[in-house]
């Protein structure tokens, strides 16, 4: 059984502050990591996808990839109130003829304090 | 505008009945999965399809069908051996193939089924 599992929160963190998301992950062959960040009621959206062990930046965001601890994280630097939201981690598997599956943690929330 | 959609927003369903989400994309993407939602919870695969006339059985595919006739096209029906069919249904798409980079999946607005 392949799991992703992550800390439900909520997480709260004042403005301006860095927001730490962490997620662990059960499959050692798995080859690519996504975060997803989910407004409520609404569909995720990408955020990063990283594929390589070390750190990946984009803007205010990092994410943090240690294969061998089967661990990946997110970092988003200066909070912001509009960061507020559920943020999903996904890890890839091999499923049935080769065809690759994502598997969803049940996500992180997050609250940014102003 | 390239993207994937979704209908209807919401849904309704009576018992015994069987309804159809409609997911269609314009992105030239070959996959295409179904994913349900429940609150407070990550998404669960149902269906997924790689090409044309070709789908797979995801993680809790019972009580579901789909089709996949053309490359822009995914319905899934909610039979009414659904039990529980209650939740957000996500419809995503990939570039699809092997190669690693080619899975980033990219989702839909998402259909709410309740019901009556």
């Amino acid at each position: 059984q392949k799991e992703v599992e992550q800390n439900s929160g909520p997480l709260s963190v004042p403005e301006g502050a860095i927001a730490s998301l962490n997620c662990t992950y059960s499959d050692r062959v798995s080859q690519s990591f996504f975060w997803y960040r989910q407004y409520s009621g609404k569909s995720p959206e990408l955020i990063m996808s990283i594929y390589s062990n070390g750190d990946k930046e984009d803007g205010r965001f990092t994410a943090q990839l240690n294969k061998a601890s089967q661990y990946v994280s997110l970092l988003i630097r200066d909070s912001q109130p509009s960061d507020s939201a559920t943020y999903l981690c996904a890890v890839n598997f091999m499923g049935a003829g080769s065809a690759r599956q994502l598997t969803f943690g049940s996500g992180t929330q997050l609250t940014v304090l102003p | 505008d390239g993207g994937i959609t979704q209908s209807p927003k919401y849904l309704f369903r009576k018992e015994g009945q069987n309804v159809t989400l409609s997911c269609e994309q314009n992105l030239n993407h070959d996959a295409m999965y179904w994913y349900r939602q429940d609150p407070g919870q990550g998404l669960r695969l149902i269906y997924y399809s790689q090409i044309v006339n070709d789908f797979q059985k995801g993680d809790i595919a019972e009580g579901y069908s789909v089709s996949r006739e053309k490359k822009e096209s995914f319905p899934l029906t909610v039979t009414s051996a659904q039990k529980n069919p209650t939740a957000f249904y996500l419809c995503a798409s990939s570039i699809g193939g092997t190669r690693t980079r080619m899975e980033t999946q990219y989702f839909g607005p998402g259909t709410r089924l309740l019901v009556l």
